[in-house]
This record gives C-alpha cells, sequence and structure tokens, in this order.
C-alpha cells in the first residue's frame, strides 16, 4: 500500500523566518510528486517533481526530490503571514489511472 | 481557461438520503478523480474516471459510486448516507496524456445529520 508521511504536523513560525517542510514515501511504480496548499478549500498546486536533484522554484517558495531516500521538502522563504496554510504532499504513483496518495499536511502558522 | 467546477458548495442531508455531486473538469482534461478530505483521515481517493470508464477504486463501500459523460463531466452518488459521510468531497482534474498535474475545484461541503 502506498504510503506519504509528512513532518511536521504543524508548525508556527514568525514573518521572515525560513522554512521548511517534509514528505517521505513508499510507492509503487512511482511517477512523480506533487505539492499543494490548501487554504480554504480547494488545494492550489505547487509543484511537481519527476527527476531526482533538480530543484523546482516559484518566488520564495522551492522544491526538491531525492528519488533514492524517497523524500521531498518544500521551503518557504522570508514567511509571510499569507503563506499560512496546510501544505500537502501527494505522490501519483501505479499504472494506468490518476490517482494520487495524499500524506496529512502540515498546517503552517505564520505570526506577525 | 476555466478551472474546476464543483457543484452544489454545500449540501445538508439527512441520515439514509442520497446524495449527488457535480464535477466539470478543465476543458480538455478527460481524467477525473474524487477524493473524501475529513479531519481525521485527510484526502482519501475515492475513484477515477477516464473517457467515461472507472480505471481504479479506492477502499470505500459500494454506497459510493460514481460515472463521467461523454463532455468528460463527472458525477458521484452516495446512498443511504451515514453521519461519517460528512467530509469535504473533492474532484480534481488532469491532463490525458504523460504525467501532469492535478488541479482541484472548490470541493462540496457536505454534512449528513
Amino acid at each position: 500500500e502506498d504510503k506519504v508521511v509528512q513532518s511536521p504536523l504543524s508548525l508556527v513560525v514568525h514573518e521572515g523566518d525560513t522554512v521548511t517542510l517534509n514528505c517521505s514515501y513508499e510507492v509503487t511504480n512511482f511517477r512523480s510528486l506533487l505539492w499543494y496548499k490548501q487554504e480554504k478549500k480547494a488545494p492550489t498546486f505547487l509543484f511537481m517533481l519527476t527527476s531526482s536533484g533538480i530543484e523546482k522554484k516559484s518566488g520564495r517558495l522551492s522544491s526538491i526530490l531525492d528519488k533514492k531516500e524517497l523524500f521531498s521538502i518544500l521551503n518557504i522563504t522570508a514567511t509571510q503571514t499569507g503563506d499560512s496554510a496546510i501544505y500537502l504532499c501527494a505522490v501519483l504513483g501505479g499504472a494506468g489511472s490518476y490517482q494520487l496518495t495524499f500524506g496529512k499536511g502540515t498546517k503552517l502558522s505564520v505570526i506577525p | 481557461k476555466a478551472g474546476v467546477t464543483q457543484t452544489p458548495r454545500y449540501l445538508i442531508k439527512t441520515r439514509g438520503q442520497q446524495v449527488t455531486l457535480s464535477c466539470s473538469p478543465i476543458s480538455g482534461h478527460r481524467s477525473v478523480s474524487w477524493y473524501q478530505q475529513t479531519p481525521g483521515q485527510g484526502l482519501q481517493f475515492l475513484f477515477e474516471y477516464f473517457s467515461e470508464t472507472q480505471r481504479n477504486k479506492g477502499n470505500f463501500p459500494g454506497r459510493f459510486s460514481g460515472r463521467q459523460f461523454s463532455n468528460s463531466r463527472s458525477e458521484m452518488n452516495v446512498s443511504t448516507l451515514e453521519l461519517g459521510d460528512s467530509a469535504l468531497y473533492l474532484c480534481a482534474s488532469s491532463g490525458s496524456f504523460g504525467v501532469t498535474e492535478a488541479f482541484f475545484g472548490q470541493g462540496t461541503r457536505l454534512t449528513v445529520v
């Protein structure tokens, strides 16, 4: 059974801090790993990673995948209160269908 | 380009009733997958449809079913509702070829009383 574990489950930081969110996985026939940000309802797509060691960046957010050690990290630099959300890690595995296995998420709270 | 549209946004139903939720994917996307999100279990996969065929199903009872139409719109149905079915139901739309991202709708918040 595919499994995704995120840590920490919750985190409180001050504005301007840098945070690192962790995601480890066990999946049959790994195809990709995806990060989402969920503020109210719809998870919004952040990154998709398929190759090991290649960093994806978007503004203050970046992510990297290690396929040998089966984990990924999401970094957020110079955090802002608008970064407060639940960050979800998901893996796409298997073959022949689109099924994401999600971790429980990391709840990030950024205080002024 | 319109995003993923789910209707209705909120529903309140009584135990024993049935409910139908709808999802319209991004134009051109043929894969629609459904997820149930609860505080205790997180996001759990229900099923996935591609070109009107169910390709995969998660570990949910037979009361949960779905279908997809020729225009890729999808519906999911829950019969004989139980209190534990109260959750946020999310659908995701993804492209047809290769390894692609999935984009989520706003969800339907179902409350069973």
